[in-house]
C-alpha cells in the first residue's frame, strides 16, 4: 500500500513569504501529526489533526497552522517565514489512538524540506 | 517541561560490534516509548515499549524498557554497514503526542 506522501519535498523560500506544505496519509489512517525537524533540536511536535479537528498542539507561534481535510489529507501553513524556520518538515499519519494501552505508531512520510533565504 | 535525552549522541563502530544506545526520559503522563531509525529522511518504526523489564526483539535488534528509572536501551548486535542511520527514541504522552530525543548517530565502517 502506498505509504506517507509529502509535496513539495524541496523548496526556496525568502524572509517573510509563506508557505503551504502537503501530506496525504495512508490509506485509511485518519490521524495526521505534523513535525518540524533541525539538527540543533531534533523532532518537535507541531499539531495533530483526527477527523478534520486539531486534536493536539505544540509550542509553535501562531504563524504554524494547519487543518485537514474530509479525505483526511493535511495541509500546514508557515506566514511571515523567518530563517530559523529553514528545516525538514514531517508528516506522520496513524488510524487512531491505540485501545490497548499503547501509543499509536506513526509512519512518516518522506518530508519536506524548507529553505528560508 | 517533558523531555527525552538520548545518549551517546554520535558513535562510530566497526562491523560486527555491539552497541547499546541510551534513552531517558521525563514525561508527564507517559504512555509508551518508541523507537525508529531514520536512514535518509522518513523516520521508520522499530519497537513500541509499554511495559517495563519486556524485552522487544527484532533481529539483531532488542530494546528494553524500565519504567522505574525511566530510561531504555536499544541494543544492536553483530552490526552492518545498514545499521548506519539516526536512531531515534520517543516518548509518547497520554495524548499521543511524542517527545522525541535528538538522536543518536550510528556510523558502522567495513
Amino acid at each position: 500500500k502506498a505509504g506517507v506522501t509529502q509535496t513539495p519535498r524541496y523548496l526556496i523560500k525568502t524572509r517573510g513569504q509563506q508557505v503551504t506544505l502537503s501530506c496525504s496519509p495512508i490509506s485509511g489512517h485518519r490521524s495526521v501529526s505534523w513535525y518540524q525537524q533541525t539538527p540543533g533540536q531534533g523532532l518537535q511536535f507541531l499539531f495533530e489533526y483526527f477527523s478534520e479537528t486539531q486534536r493536539n498542539k505544540g509550542n509553535f507561534p501562531g504563524r504554524f497552522s494547519g487543518r485537514q481535510f474530509s479525505n483526511s489529507r493535511s495541509e500546514m501553513n508557515v506566514s511571515t517565514l523567518e530563517l530559523g524556520d529553514s528545516a525538514l518538515y514531517l508528516c506522520a499519519s496513524s488510524k487512531d489512538r491505540s485501545v490497548y494501552g499503547g501509543a499509536n505508531v506513526l509512519t512518516f512520510g518522506a518530508g519536506s524540506r524548507l529553505t528560508v533565504l | 517541561e517533558d523531555k527525552v535525552v538520548q545518549s551517546p549522541l554520535s558513535l562510530v563502530v566497526h562491523e560486527g560490534d555491539t552497541v547499546t544506545l541510551n534513552c531517558s526520559y521525563e514525561v508527564t503522563n507517559f504512555r509508551s516509548l518508541l523507537w525508529y531509525k531514520q536512514e535518509k529522511k522518513a523516520p521508520t518504526f522499530l519497537f513500541m515499549l509499554t511495559s517495563s523489564g519486556i524485552e522487544k526483539k527484532s533481529g539483531r535488534l532488542s530494546s528494553i524498557l524500565d519504567k522505574k528509572e525511566l530510561f531504555s536501551i536499544l541494543n544492536i548486535t553483530a552490526t552492518q554497514t545498514g545499521d548506519s542511520a539516526v536512531y531515534l527514541c520517543a516518548a509518547a504522552h497520554n495524548t499521543d503526542k511524542l517527545i522525541f530525543g535528538t538522536g543518536t548517530r550510528l556510523q558502522v565502517f567495513p
